[in-house]
C-alpha cells in the first residue's frame, strides 16, 4: 500500500542545535517533494520544494535532501531557535492529470527549548 | 495582499444541518483546493478546481459539494452535516506550492 510517514512523536531539541526531521514514503514516485510549516491554529506555510533530480536544497538555515533510492527526505534546521517550534509537514508532489496532486504526511512537531 | 481568506473561522452544527464554507484568494491563481485535517492524519483533499469553471473530486469527496464561483472564490458546501465531518477545513490556491488559508474549525454534534 502507499504510505507517507513522518515521526509522530515530537522532536525536542536545545536552542542552537540542528533539528533533523524525516519523511519516508513507499509505493510512490513523486516528481517533487515539498516541506511546509504549520503553527497552531494556522494553515500550513510553504518552505521548500526539491525536485527528484536534486540531491539537496538550501534556504537560509534550512536544508532539505531527497533520496529517491531510499525513498526518504530529510529536513534540517541549523542553529535552531525557539521561534522554529512548529509542526513540519512533508508532501509528495505527484503530477496527475494536468494538476499537481500533493500527498501530505501527518507532520512532526518540533519543540526548540531555550 | 490578504492571500487566502476563509470564513467562518469557527462553526458548530447539529447533525443534518447544512452550511457553506467560503474561500477567496487574491493571488490570481488558477487552481484552488479544499482539504480537511484530522488529528494524526495528513491533509486530505476533498475537491479541487484546476481552473475557473472546472471542479473535480479529490480523495474524500463524499458528503460535500463545491462551487468555483469565479477565479477568486471557491466554496465548499455540506448539505447534511454528520459528526464524521467534524474537522478543520483548509482552502488553498496554487501555481506550484500551495498557499493556505487559516482554516475553519467545524464541529458537528
Amino acid at each position: 500500500s502507499q504510505k507517507i510517514e513522518q515521526n509522530s512523536e515530537a522532536l525536542n531539541i536545545q536552542e542552537g542545535k540542528t533539528a533533523t526531521l524525516t519523511c519516508n514514503y513507499t509505493n510512490y514516485s513523486p516528481a517533487y517533494l515539498q516541506w511546509y510549516r504549520q503553527d497552531p491554529g494556522r494553515g500550513p506555510v510553504f518552505l521548500l520544494l526539491i525536485r527528484e533530480n536534486e540531491k539537496e536544497k538550501r534556504k537560509e538555515r534550512l536544508k532539505v535532501t531527497f533520496d529517491t533510492t531510499l525513498k526518504q527526505s530529510l529536513f534540517h534546521i541549523t542553529a535552531s531557535q525557539p521561534a522554529d517550534s512548529a509542526t513540519y509537514l512533508c508532501a509528495l508532489d505527484m503530477e496527475s492529470g494536468g494538476y499537481n496532486k500533493l500527498i501530505f504526511g501527518a507532520g512532526t512537531r518540533l519543540a526548540v527549548h531555550p | 495582499n490578504a492571500g487566502v481568506t476563509q470564513t467562518p473561522k469557527f462553526q458548530v452544527l447539529k447533525t443534518g444541518q447544512s452550511m457553506t464554507l467560503q474561500c477567496a484568494q487574491d493571488m490570481n491563481h488558477n487552481s484552488m483546493y479544499w482539504y480537511r485535517q484530522d488529528p494524526g492524519m495528513g491533509l486530505r483533499l476533498i475537491y479541487y478546481s484546476a481552473s475557473e469553471g472546472t471542479t473535480d473530486k479529490g480523495e474524500v469527496p463524499n458528503g460535500y459539494n463545491v462551487s468555483r464561483l469565479n477565479k477568486r472564490e471557491f466554496s465548499l458546501r455540506l448539505e447534511s452535516a454528520a459528526p464524521s465531518q467534524t474537522s478543520v477545513y483548509f482552502c488553498a490556491s496554487s501555481e506550484d506550492s500551495r498557499h493556505f488559508g487559516n482554516g475553519t474549525r467545524l464541529t458537528v454534534t
